[in-house]
């Protein structure tokens, strides 16, 4: 079956400092990988998706790169800021089920001023 | 355009009891789904409304049912709860023809849900 399995946490960081949670993933097909942010009380926000190998996704200077031959789709921001502070959820849909998300653990970051 | 919307947004039952959650998608979005979210467990799917239809189902016991209306509000219910059914339980909507490809979901602030 589908697995994606997420850096653990959680992470802390200085503001500026430079961001990756790492991501890998087992799937048949061709998956879609995309990564949701979810702020405290509140539900899961798309920051990012791609549909296919070696598309690169990016929002808000969040970037991840889908490699099909790392299996990977790691998340990676050059400067965070306390305003990222949140929990981030690495999913992915196969092409079986398009509307299934498959979720990661969850990588809690906090950025401290 | 308003977002999805859940109701309530929280709930205290005992166990033995049965709950019923509520889910109002976005406007001109067909298709509903819903997650449960544990610390222990994560982000599990539960299952997918499409035109009142169930169309996908996780792997999660009988007691948990959906189902969707005409206007594509979705409910679910829990019967005979249990302690570890106390979760928050997620919705997510997608402008999403049938048979179609992968369309972003949105989804609510959830329903935090406890069981004594």
């Amino acid at each position: 079956g589908n697995s994606v399995t997420q850096m653990e946490g959680p992470v802390t960081l200085s503001e500026e400092a430079f961001l990756t949670i790492n991501c890998t993933y087992t799937a048949t097909g061709y998956p879609s990988l995309f990564w949701y942010v979810q702020y405290p009380g509140e539900g899961l926000q798309l920051l990012l998706k791609a549909t296919k190998a070696d598309d690169k996704g990016s929002n808000k200077g969040f970037e991840a790169t889908y490699r099909k031959e790392t299996t990977s789709f790691h998340l990676e921001k050059g400067s965070v800021q306390v305003s990222d502070s949140a929990v981030y959820f690495c999913a992915l849909t196969d092409s079986g089920s398009a509307r299934q998300l498959t979720f990661g653990s969850g990588t809690q970051l906090t950025v401290l001023p | 355009k308003a977002g999805v919307t859940q109701t309530p947004r929280y709930l205290i039952k005992t166990r033995g009891q049965q709950v019923t959650l509520s889910c109002s998608p976005i406007s001109g979005h067909r298709s509903v789904s819903w997650y449960q979210q544990t610390p222990g467990q994560g982000l599990q799917f539960l299952f997918e409304y499409f035109s009142e239809t169930q169309r996908n189902k996780g792997n999660f016991p009988g007691r948990f049912s959906g189902r969707q209306f005409s206007n594509s509000r979705s409910e679910m219910n829990v019967s005979t709860l249990e302690l570890g059914d106390s979760a928050l339980y997620l919705c997510a909507s997608s402008r999403t023809r049938q048979g179609g490809s992968y369309n972003e979901q949105f989804f609510g602030p959830g329903t935090r849900l406890t069981v004594l």
